[in-house]
């Protein structure tokens, strides 16, 4: 079962505009939230993280919202640039314990239109 | 760019033939992990490897086999391929707790 939900499929934004995706998890036992950037034949790559301790994480126009009570969170995307076109992943996993074995949602391909 | 190196980049084969994946890193990372990437499933864990000779499954391990036998390697091996292992695989890296995962930059994989 997918045990981290991701949303929307696909996002189409402005130059300029928001952009925002949400993920949603079930296992409390998730302490750790990192965000994932993928360009076309590329390996995914590490965006900006979260831990719950926190309920925000600013990273240049980058920011992760994170609500532990409602098991959710979402990257938002300000001035949204044609450069950030591409297919972004949310993932959760058990810091300490497994390995820390990554649970990725199922991805969402942003297109920025200039 | 982390020290991660997919090898083949590329491989079409046929069903029911070995393949072997290799994933090379230069970090001296303690994990390694393969993942497979499929449109709808995002990516999902097939194995991972705590150490030299230490591995685990994740949750796609059917079908799959792993080893470590130096720091630097990580080999993955369909046994006899099948249509529904057609997919592009993933191998990562991590050094420690509390540190990210590293991405290589995949393998496509085609079994006809």
């Amino acid at each position: 079962q997918q045990q981290v939900k991701q949303s929307p499929q696909s996002l189409i934004v402005q130059k300029g505009g928001i952009s925002i995706i949400n993920c949603a998890y079930e296992n409390t036992a998730f302490d750790y939230f990192p965000w994932y950037q993928q360009f076309p034949g590329k390996g995914p790559a590490l965006l900006i993280a979260i831990r719950p301790d926190v309920s925000e994480k600013k990273e240049g126009r980058f920011t992760i919202s994170f609500n532990k009570s409602a098991k959710q969170f979402s990257l938002h995307i300000m001035d949204s640039q044609p450069g950030d076109s591409a297919t972004y992943f949310c993932a959760a996993s058990p810091e300490e314990t497994s390995g820390s074995r990554l649970t990725f949602g199922e991805g969402t391909q942003l297109t920025v239109n200039p | 760019d982390a020290g991660i190196t997919q090898s083949p980049r590329h491989k079409v084969t046929e069903t029911g033939t070995p393949v072997t994946l290799r994933c090379h890193q230069t970090e001296n990372h303690r994990y390694m992990y393969w993942y497979r990437q499929d449109p709808g499933h995002g990516l999902r864990l097939i194995h991972y490897s705590y150490g030299v000779k230490d591995t685990d499954k994740g949750e796609v391990s059917d079908g799959y086999s792993v080893s470590r036998s130096k720091t630097e390697d990580f080999l993955l091996t369909l046994e006899s391929a099948t249509s529904s292992q057609t997919s592009v695989y993933f191998c990562a890296i991590r050094d420690s707790r509390g540190q990210p995962q590293h991405f290589g930059d995949g393998t496509r994989l085609s079994i006809l």
